[in-house]
């Protein structure tokens, strides 16, 4: 039973650099998101998507980019990194894109951006 | 904008004693409040939730009681144990879309 599995785990980059964060779900979720965590300032939603070929921006969007070409598959594209984007990123789904569904979320992605 | 707001951001508290966490939304169309438990270097997980049309849910010694009224929701934490030393975050449903609004954590420490 693997849920959301999310890759690296820990991950240095430069400044300027680009990277891909990759999340998959074994659970057939239609409904897949990406937060970033930051002290004192909980979760925040950066894309999410209802199902596969479909996304949209949640609140904290730029300097981020998605794609849902299959339902397990849910990866964030760092564009060109800033060290604002030093955070703990989680990767969630849920059975259905209606609101009042368990999220379950991945074990979390650290990035530091130097 | 919506926002949740969770008090207090720490509480310690012996063990075997009561913790009470509490959230406060702004939504009034929200109807679905979920409560994540946050170990160290783990991504939350749901320990408790409630609907719109309940107010209260209790699970052994977590309960969860829902004031639509003044739009806010407490977790209750009864006879404490070390193990539930971790960050607990509230959350709500944005009404008419598929997002929730998290609070910002409390860390709660259970001393032995």
């Amino acid at each position: 039973n693997a849920g959301v599995t999310q890759t690296p785990k820990f991950q240095v980059l430069k400044t300027g650099q680009s990277m891909t964060l990759q999340c998959a779900q074994d659970m057939n979720h239609e409904y897949m998101s990406w937060y970033r965590q930051d002290p004192g300032m909980g979760l925040r939603l950066i894309h999410y998507s209802v199902g596969a070929g479909i996304t949209d921006q949640g609140e904290v969007p730029n300097g981020y980019n998605v794609s849902r070409s299959t339902t397990e598959d849910f990866p964030l594209r760092l564009l060109s990194a800033a060290p604002s984007q030093t955070s703990v990123y989680f990767c969630a789904s849920s059975y259905s894109a209606e609101k009042g569904n368990t999220i379950y979320f991945g074990e979390g992605s650290w990035l530091t951006v130097v | 904008g919506e926002n949740v707001e969770q008090h207090p951001s720490t509480l310690s508290v012996q063990e075997g004693d009561s913790a009470v966490i509490k959230c406060t939304y702004s939504d009034s169309a929200s109807n679905y409040f979920p409560w994540y438990k946050q170990e160290l270097g783990k991504g939350p997980q749901l320990i408790i939730d409630i609907r719109s049309n309940v107010g209260e849910k209790k699970d052994q010694r977590i309960a969860v009681t829902l004031n639509k009224t003044a739009k806010h929701f407490s977790l209750h934490i009864t006879e404490t144990q070390p193990e539930d030393s971790a960050v607990y975050f509230c959350a709500a449903s944005m009404g008419g879309t598929y997002k929730y609004i998290f609070g910002t954590g409390t860390r709660l420490k259970v001393l032995a």
